[in-house]
């Protein structure tokens, strides 16, 4: 199989306050791993590539000074949502392949409100 | 840049068969992938394409067409258990292979 987990799979937190989401491929080693935000009865939206042991890749419009990515292993991902706003709010899933090119398996997701 | 096209919504019968389409604009192409997601879940990989043709996976096909930058999600027997979105979405040439997400087809499956 191709498990993915992340933790935690909810999370609801004062504005204001950092707030960390992790990705893990279980049962094999990814080399890449990708950070997704989806709003409400919306698509996947990539906010950044993290492969490991070098800076994540983000995306245009993306602030990599509030989404803090780091990827110190093969499996394992961190997405930190810094100094957190209501307008966070949403659900952030990470995926995770084996190889560059190869499917993206997917995590659960975590659902993060800011109060 | 890149786009990618598919239905909002699809609405089909149990027992039936319904086709998602697809298309797409973008540079660097490499393959074509299709996820299902139900309401409050993650995407679930289905089916990928990155040569012309068919592939088949039980119930679900997809097709692709490069010269067209077209594809479809074929499911067949419809159960009401596949009411949920699907997304078609590419990847592309780069260092990494993102995949870049089409705006999803809402299928639901009726009695």
């Amino acid at each position: 199989g191709a498990v993915v987990s992340q933790h935690p799979s909810w999370v609801i937190c004062k504005s204001g306050t950092s707030v960390k989401i992790e990705c893990r491929s279980l049962d094999f080693q990814a080399t890449t791993m990708f950070w997704y935000r989806q709003f409400p009865k919306q698509s996947l939206m990539l906010m950044a590539t993290s492969n490991e042991g070098s800076k994540a890749t983000y995306e245009q419009g993306v602030e990599k000074d509030k989404f803090l990515i780091n990827h110190a292993s093969l499996t394992l991902s961190t997405l930190t949502v810094t100094s957190a706003h209501p307008e966070d709010s949403s659900f952030y899933i990470c995926s995770a392949s084996r190889q560059a090119g190869e499917t993206q398996y997917f995590g659960p997701g975590t659902r993060l409100l800011v109060l | 840049g890149q786009s990618l096209e598919q239905p909002s919504e699809v609405t089909a019968v149990e027992g039936a068969i319904v086709q998602i389409n697809c298309t797409y604009q973008t540079s660097g192409f490499y393959g074509l992938s299709w996820y299902q997601q139900h309401d409050g879940g993650a995407p679930t990989f289905l089916s990928y394409n990155a040569l012309d043709g068919l592939e088949e996976t039980g119930r679900f096909s997809s097709f692709l067409s490069r010269s067209d930058s077209y594809g479809y999600l074929l499911l067949q027997e419809l159960q009401m258990k596949d009411s949920a979105s699907y997304f078609c979405a590419v990847s592309q040439v780069d260092s990494s292979y993102k995949l870049i997400f089409g705006s999803g087809t809402r299928l639901l499956v009726r009695p």
